[in-house]
């Protein structure tokens, strides 16, 4: 049971570049998030998935885009990466999103964007 | 959002009891306040919750205060895995419960 993983955990971009983080969970989640955190600072939720198939946007979702195709697993793309982007990446899921359920989190994702 | 108040950083020493407060004068009576830490380089992980009443599990206690306008976590006993950024979060069902809103938590140093 590996929980929440996320692939890859270091990428360098440069700006203008696309890529595609993907987080994978095992523990059959309904709820699945990605947040970012820039240094010092506390989480922000990017975007968030209610199930297969569906997304909604978060507190800053400008500039990324995600899918949900497999329950299982959920992307966060980048089409046209900006410095403003370089952040640690951390996608999150949960049971259901009542008001006690854990949210269970991944390592993390460190991008650079020069 | 309801929003919580806490110290930017706390110091305490291996094997005393470290008591993290938290204030939120804000709440409404069905906010749920919990509490998340992340250790260094890693994802946040939860830690404890509650509604009411104060309450325990094998990580921690969380008091919450009769008027519930703040908290405290209590780790009975710290060990230097326990140095982390502690993070106290109010859950509504107004701005959504998928939503967890992290402020810049308390910084936990542990001494040896």
């Amino acid at each position: 049971n590996a929980g929440v993983t996320q692939t890859p955990k270091f990428r360098v971009l440069k700006t203008g570049q696309s890529m595609t983080l993907l987080c994978a969970q095992d523990m059959n989640h309904e709820y699945m998030y990605w947040y970012r955190q820039d240094p010092g600072m506390g989480l922000r939720l990017i975007h968030y998935s209610v199930g297969e198939g569906t997304t909604a946007k978060g507190e800053v979702p400008d500039g990324y885009n995600v899918s949900r195709l497999k329950k299982q697993n959920f992307l966060l793309g980048l089409e046209s990466a900006a410095p403003s982007q370089t952040s640690v990446y951390f996608c999150a899921s949960s049971l259901l999103a009542g008001l006690t359920d854990t949210q269970y989190f991944g390592p993390g994702t460190r991008l650079t964007v020069l | 959002d309801a929003k919580t108040t806490q110290p930017n950083s706390m110091e305490s020493n291996e094997e005393e009891p470290v008591h993290l407060p938290c204030n939120h004068s804000t709440i409404s009576g069905t906010d749920y306040i919990h509490w998340y830490r992340q250790l260094p380089s890693q994802g946040p992980e939860y830690v404890i919750h509650g509604l009411t009443s104060n309450v325990n599990n094998r990580m921690a206690s969380l008091a919450i205060a009769e008027d519930r306008k703040s908290s405290t976590l209590i780790l009975h006993r710290a060990t230097l895995r326990d140095a982390a950024v502690y993070y106290c979060i109010l859950r509504d069902t107004i701005q959504g419960a998928q939503k967890l809103v992290f402020g810049q938590g308390t910084r936990l140093t542990i001494n040896p």
